[in-house]
């Protein structure tokens, strides 16, 4: 069983389009995330919710909008998207609060994003 | 502010030498620190870490100290194989924090048979 997945895995799109990505975790963890990895494989954080709440974003434009229905999914959305908006994304989660020193992130497969 | 420093790649050796792969951090207080890898196509994958000082994570034959000292927590293997080609990344987690992981840029290393 997938613990984290991802969809579309990749995601091939025009400028100025809206595009969403979709994230699952089954592992029954508190917190989700969303990271970029751009070109050249260097990974920052974008949002963080734990229990459907907003708890970190990074300095992201607003065209990026994170959504929570429950705390298994996490989907990303994206407005009028840029070329520099190329990039893979990652999903990723753990117990979060109750993890302590040692809470560890899982990943999910990655959604590779190429704006045209 | 928060930030890790990894060796810059790519790094490249033959089958069942020895590797390093350098890492220090800044943080405020005593951070976890983690190493993640991420093999060709796929996602990230914790491979160790160590919450307080003089910790050793190991896994898959890797090890890593977390060093209060020299604020630092570098990769090794005794003996590298073609399957261990991929990037590595080192984490850390502020004490404290709202999990939020800090990444360095990551090192690419190729092991030739």
């Amino acid at each position: 069983d997938t613990a984290v997945s991802q969809t579309p895995k990749y995601l091939v799109t025009q400028m100025g389009n809206d595009k969403s990505i979709k994230c699952e975790q089954n592992l029954g963890h508190d917190t989700m995330y969303w990271y970029k990895q751009d070109s050249k494989k260097f990974l920052k954080i974008m949002f963080s919710y734990n229990n459907k709440e907003l708890i970190i974003n990074e300095t992201v434009p607003n065209r990026f909008s994170p959504k929570s229905p429950d705390k298994a999914h996490l989907n990303l959305h994206i407005n009028s998207l840029e070329l520099g908006d190329s990039a893979v994304y990652f999903c990723a989660s753990s117990q979060g609060g109750t993890g302590g020193l040692t809470d560890t992130q899982y990943f999910g497969p990655g959604t590779r994003l190429t704006v045209l | 502010g928060n930030s890790v420093t990894q060796m810059e790649g790519p790094v490249t050796l033959s089958e069942e030498a020895f590797l390093t792969i350098n890492c220090t951090y800044t943080a405020t207080g005593y951070p976890s620190l983690f190493w993640y890898v991420q093999y060709p196509g796929e996602g990230l994958q914790l491979l160790l870490k160590a919450t307080k000082a003089d910790d050793k994570g190991s896994n898959k034959g890797f090890e890593a100290t977390y060093r209060k000292e020299t604020t630092s927590f570098h990769l090794e293997k005794g003996s590298v194989q073609v399957s261990d080609s991929a990037v590595y990344f080192c984490a850390l987690r502020p004490r404290g924090s709202n999990y939020k992981l800090t990444f360095g840029k990551g090192t690419l290393l190729t092991v030739n048979p």
